[in-house]
């Protein structure tokens, strides 16, 4: 399967525990974003790199979020300390930055804070 | 801003039957998608539209771009059950995508 791969599929945990995401994008593209869905709503933006470097983050992302992209291919999510408020599905996408930026997206993390 | 505005939010209706979905965005854009959400799963892109004028078909579904009147439409025809699902616009602009909250579409057999 060469499109883009979460880990993991679902994550539940208590409020105040950190967690943390994966994103493995299609193995060519140099651009990923992550974005957060809620229930009923449109996928909202959250971050975005380009290779290695973070270009851009929403006021949505609070200090307690954090993403890296070390080497420029794999991603990770963290959240600190969480709420129930960050329940959600949050998803990863991959394009090339070449032409039009179509993203491709996967299969997401849906997370539960109890 | 950018904000893209969709309605209806939810349409149910019966097959066989033509209904057009409506998506109108805030200001200029690069490009504009179509994504199709089944529940519980990721997005599947169906459309990208580059520019004025532009009409894109697959199967049941046509979708076309306004981009002096910031109007995209999605038009199904002839429904059927299998096109049941949430139907997201999405604007692109400096790099990032900002979607609608999606038109849920339910088919009656």
């Amino acid at each position: 399967d060469t499109g883009v791969s979460q880990d993991p599929r679902h994550k539940i945990t208590k409020r105040g525990q950190n967690v943390t995401f994966r994103c493995d994008p299609i193995s060519e593209h140099n651009r990923l974003y992550w974005y957060r869905q809620t229930l009923g709503q449109g996928p909202e933006f959250l971050t975005y790199f380009q290779n290695e470097a973070q270009l851009e983050k929403s006021r949505l992302l609070s200090d307690r979020f954090s993403a890296e992209r070390p080497k420029g291919s794999f991603s990770t999510l963290e959240i600190q300390h969480t709420e129930q408020g960050d329940s959600a599905m949050y998803l990863c996408a991959s394009s090339l930055a070449l032409g039009y930026n179509e993203q491709f997206f996967g299969p997401g993390t849906r997370l539960t804070v109890l | 801003e950018l904000k893209v505005e969709q309605n209806p939010l939810f349409l149910s209706m019966q097959e066989g039957k033509n209904y057009t979905i409506y998506c109108n965005y805030s200001t200029t854009s690069d490009r504009l998608y179509w994504y199709r959400q089944d529940p519980g799963k990721s997005l599947e892109s169906l459309f990208v539209l580059l520019s004025n004028g532009a009409v894109k078909q697959e199967g049941r579904l046509m979708a076309s771009l306004d981009t002096k009147a910031r109007l995209s439409t999605l038009h199904i025809t002839a429904a059927v059950h299998d096109l049941s699902a949430t139907y997201f616009c999405a604007v692109e602009r400096d790099d990032k995508i900002i979607f609608g909250k999606g038109t849920r579409l339910h088919i009656l057999p």
